[in-house]
């Protein structure tokens, strides 16, 4: 199975601040590879896909960028909204495995 | 607008079972797949598996073989997982999850199953 290793588990930041998460896999995953955001007592949403390509309807401030087993998803200025865990996730070959997630609090 | 309804929650004893449906609505059914994820309390998500809707095909994960069973009807637009032989480390959150070329875009909203005597 590819592990997904998400850094840091969790960070504390401020309103308007730029916030850069990262993700390995353990083999190369291709750009097969997508971010969800998880707030307290929601079912995950899907932000990102093919490890660049935003889902219809997240707003722009979210982009992620890599490929092969480096990944990263960045949110460019911090809103309260945002404040939530942030998985990825690879489905370039089976089992689909998510990384550990990384809870974005308030600073 | 695109809807995955679930159904609610259950409580089951250990070695019991428990099928979950996902009713889509908003799209074209079988252009989609639809995976399974559970998440357990406090924990992170774990894929269960997907089933392609046009033709019923499934792929399960590994540790849930010979357990879990994947089903869709395009009679009524819904997919369906049962889980049996139920034991406590199978409570968590149960969800279904739009797929398309193995990307999965939209959620349910979870289906809380809870295995306790």
């Amino acid at each position: 199975d590819i592990q997904m290793t998400q850094s840091p588990s969790s960070l504390s930041a401020s309103v308007g601040d730029r916030v850069t998460i990262t993700c390995r896999a353990s083999q190369n995953v291709s750009n097969f590879l997508a971010w969800f955001q998880q707030k307290p007592g929601t079912a995950p949403k899907s932000l990102i896909y093919a490890a660049s390509s935003l889902q219809s309807g997240v707003p722009s401030k979210f982009s992620g960028s890599g490929s092969g087993t480096d990944f990263s998803l960045t949110i460019s200025s911090l809103q309260p909204e945002d404040f939530a865990t942030y998985y990825c996730q690879q489905y370039n070959s089976y089992p689909l495995t998510f990384g550990g997630g990384t809870k974005v609090e308030i600073k | 607008q695109v809807q995955l309804v679930q159904s609610g929650a259950e409580v089951k004893k250990p070695g019991a079972s428990v099928k979950v449906s996902c009713k889509a609505s908003g799209y074209t059914f079988t252009t989609y797949g639809i995976s399974w994820v559970r998440q357990a309390p406090g924990q992170g998500l774990e894929w269960m598996g997907w089933i392609t809707t046009q033709n019923g095909n499934t792929n399960y994960a590994q540790n849930l073989q010979g357990r879990v069973t994947m089903t869709a009807d395009t009679s009524t637009n819904t997919a369906y997982m049962e889980l049996r032989s139920l034991r406590s480390d199978d409570t968590a959150v149960y969800y279904c999850a739009r797929v398309l070329w193995g990307a999965l875009n939209f959620w349910g909203q979870g289906t809380l199953v809870t295995v306790s005597s």
